[in-house]
């Protein structure tokens, strides 16, 4: 049960736009569309940002977009804004026993 | 409302045990896929265990063995019971259900273990 890759960082400007990868296998991101981002701000609860690989849940800007190819998905966000800094993960189905992986977390600055 | 409240942290000892609570308001947790995730300090989110609804259960090599997952139906309640704790279990512990996706889109706010002498 290894954890999704994720890069421990990024940032970007008011404005600009930034992606964040999360890495796995073809038994986890790449065998299955259910890949989920989730946002999390300090001493919050994480909350639903995309699932199935692409799909936003009501109330989620359009800037949050998600995409996936092979064993890598990925989180765009558009536009950035402040309150966007936050902690985000991936997470993905990984199968009848493993059941659910995370990524390890990107912390996003705006700078 | 669709809301999850957790309860049941608190300090126990290496070896101790603790049972966790999840109580379930505008939907039935019987009827959904509920997940207990956790945080450690500063770390990641990790996935520990689901009861599926028709109660099936699953976990995280971490805690197979020593964690047990199950719920009240008459009380809308998920639990979480952790025995043998040892430190590496000290986190913030999250219930999360898939209420309407396949993802979690409910999230309870969290009760935090310490497992310390």
């Amino acid at each position: 049960q290894s954890a999704l890759t994720q890069p421990r960082s990024v940032s970007g400007s008011p404005g600009q736009s930034v992606t964040i990868s999360c890495t796995g296998t073809s038994s986890d991101v790449g065998g299955y569309n259910y890949v989920s981002w989730y946002q999390q701000h300090p001493g919050k609860a994480p909350k639903l940002m995309i699932y199935d690989v692409s799909k936003r849940p009501s109330g989620v800007p359009d800037r949050f977009s998600g995409s996936k190819s092979g064993n890598t998905a990925s989180l765009t966000i558009s536009g950035l804004q402040a309150e966007d800094e936050a902690d985000y993960y991936c997470c993905s189905y990984a199968g009848s026993y493993t059941l659910e992986v995370f990524g390890g977390g990107t912390k996003l600055t705006v700078l | 409302e669709v809301q999850l409240v957790e309860s049941g942290g608190g300090l126990v000892q290496p070896g101790g045990s603790l049972r966790l609570s999840c109580a379930a308001s505008g939907f039935t947790v019987s009827s959904n896929y509920m997940s207990w995730v956790r945080q450690a300090p500063g770390k990641g989110l990790e996935w520990v265990s689901v009861i599926y609804s028709g109660g099936s259960t699953y976990y995280a090599d971490s805690v197979k063995g020593r964690f047990t997952i199950s719920r009240d139906n008459s009380k809308n309640t998920l639990y979480l019971q952790m025995n043998s704790l040892r430190a590496e279990d000290t986190a913030v512990y999250y219930c999360a259900s898939k209420h309407g996706r396949d993802a979690f889109d409910i999230w309870g706010q969290g009760t935090m273990v310490t497992v310390s002498s």
